[in-house]
């Protein structure tokens, strides 16, 4: 597709259960990023792949988050026993590598979970 | 003390006025600078990227960086209701895995 599509829309899960939460960067896209935006708050830095590199994972909350990013192209986050405190809107973004539009980042519609 | 402050607002301004959004920061390594928009239950939308200090100018929109201050601008000229969201400033340095934003401005132009 055009741009950053990600799945679910919409995630209505119980405390406790896991969820996948999965992007599909934009085509030709190297870098991918994910970022947390709770209510009222901004973007908090999850993760981020770049190519074949060892991800950055400086941001994930807590050992219950990972994500994995699989043949350089569609990333999946993991959230394990999710609590209350994960409610919020998940956001992945893609970058291209390198040139002057390499350092501006493209972000999906997002992914909007609650744990009840 | 966060990487970057923005005020939350909200700004509520009548239609056809300049609107002024600015971002301040600490970190002087960071030499990129952008502005999103967004839409409720959106994610958000590239508006504006500048690389330095300087303005860059597109359509009604002017993005300043002034790096001496660690300040940055967004100008809506002629604001319309459709400007309604909230803006995001952003910025990084030369290593491109992370990029810091502001925590959002709401913007309501009312008609």
């Amino acid at each position: 597709g055009a741009g950053v599509s990600q799945s679910p829309s919409n995630k209505v899960t119980e405390k406790g259960k896991d969820v996948e939460l999965r992007c599909d960067p934009i085509s030709g896209h190297t870098a991918l990023y994910w970022y947390r935006q709770s209510l009222g708050q901004g973007l908090e830095f999850l993760i981020y792949f770049q190519g074949n590199s060892a991800p950055d994972k400086s941001g994930l909350p807590s050992d219950r988050f990972s994500a994995e990013r699989t043949g350089g192209s569609v990333s999946t986050l993991t959230i394990q026993r999710t609590q209350q405190e994960d409610s919020a809107v998940y956001l992945c973004a893609s970058s291209p590598e390198g040139g002057t539009s390499g350092n501006t980042i493209y972000f999906g519609e997002g992914s909007w979970l609650t744990v009840v | 003390q966060k990487e970057v402050e923005q005020d939350p607002g909200p700004l509520s301004v009548p239609e056809g006025a300049i609107v002024s959004l600015n971002c301040t920061y600490s970190n002087s390594a960071f030499q990129y600078f952008m502005w999103y928009r967004q839409y409720s239950r959106k994610g958000p939308e590239l508006l504006m990227y500048t690389y330095s200090s300087g303005n860059k100018e597109d359509g009604r929109f002017t993005a300043q960086v002034d790096k001496s201050s660690k300040y940055i601008s967004l100008f809506i000229r002629d604001s319309q209701p459709s400007d309604s969201a909230t803006y995001l400033c952003a910025m990084s340095g030369n290593n491109f895995n992370k990029f810091y934003f502001g925590s959002g401005t709401k913007l309501n132009v009312k008609p």
